[in-house]
């Protein structure tokens, strides 16, 4: 089983939709998780970090739900901009410090 | 800070030749990632480094591939000899030991031909 995973999509939604991802992870002494972006041929960017009471952004909202070790993105009304991977990630602090990515889920909005 | 810094940026080489990859992290980072990214496997996490040292190399994907950080600045990951299915993009990230977020060079982008 992966550590960390994610339905990698595509997800082809129109502008104003509202879109949500989901994301496991299998390591419960994970300490810190986020939700990252990644453009078409870019490095990934930080879009927002995930905490147990629910974290909301402007159009996006993440949450943590540590006892089934699941993570969610909600994007409410989507824009053309939209249109990008989105990366789940999840800091496990054993022994050492390990940053892992989901293998991403893929987003199109078209008009 | 110019952020996290890769080089080359493309890199197209013959099956067989060593190949290597170079990074400089931001200053004051204390951890380095280096991850490789396909369509197929997405972004794999292959070794990281706290304070110059490897603590987790179980990612490298056999003994072609190695890693070293020499100093606090600057990382190499090296690939001797090089296949075609190493083709890739390879990124190297750099985190803050009290920070939550890694920072990631623009990758380069490697065809093993």
């Amino acid at each position: 089983r992966k550590e960390v995973e994610q339905d990698p999509g595509p997800f082809n939604v129109p502008e104003g939709a509202t879109v949500a991802f989901n994301c496991t992870y299998s390591n419960s002494a994970s300490q810190s998780f986020f939700w990252y972006r990644q453009d078409c041929r870019k490095e990934p960017k930080l879009l927002m970090s995930v905490y147990s009471s629910g974290n909301e952004d402007g159009r996006f909202t993440a949450q943590l739900n540590r006892a089934s070790q699941y993570i969610s993105l909600l994007i409410r009304d989507s824009k053309l901009s939209d249109s990008a991977t989105y990366l789940c990630v999840v800091n496990e602090r054993t022994g050492g410090f390990k940053t892992i990515f989901g293998a991403g889920t893929r987003l199109f909005v078209k008009a | 800070d110019a952020g996290v810094i890769q080089s080359p940026r493309h890199e197209v080489t013959e099956m067989g030749q060593e190949v290597t990859l170079r990074c400089k992290p931001i200053s004051g980072h204390d951890y380095l990632f280096w991850y490789r990214q396909t369509m197929m496997r997405g972004l794999e996490l292959l070794i990281y480094f706290n304070n110059n040292v490897p603590i987790d190399d179980s990612g490298m994907p056999e003994d072609r591939f190695s890693a070293k950080m020499p100093n606090a600045s600057f990382s190499t990951l090296k690939i001797q000899p090089s296949e075609p299915r190493d083709s890739a993009v390879y990124f190297c990230a750099s985190l803050e030991s009290r920070g939550t977020e890694a920072f990631f060079g623009q990758g380069t982008r490697l065809t093993v031909v």
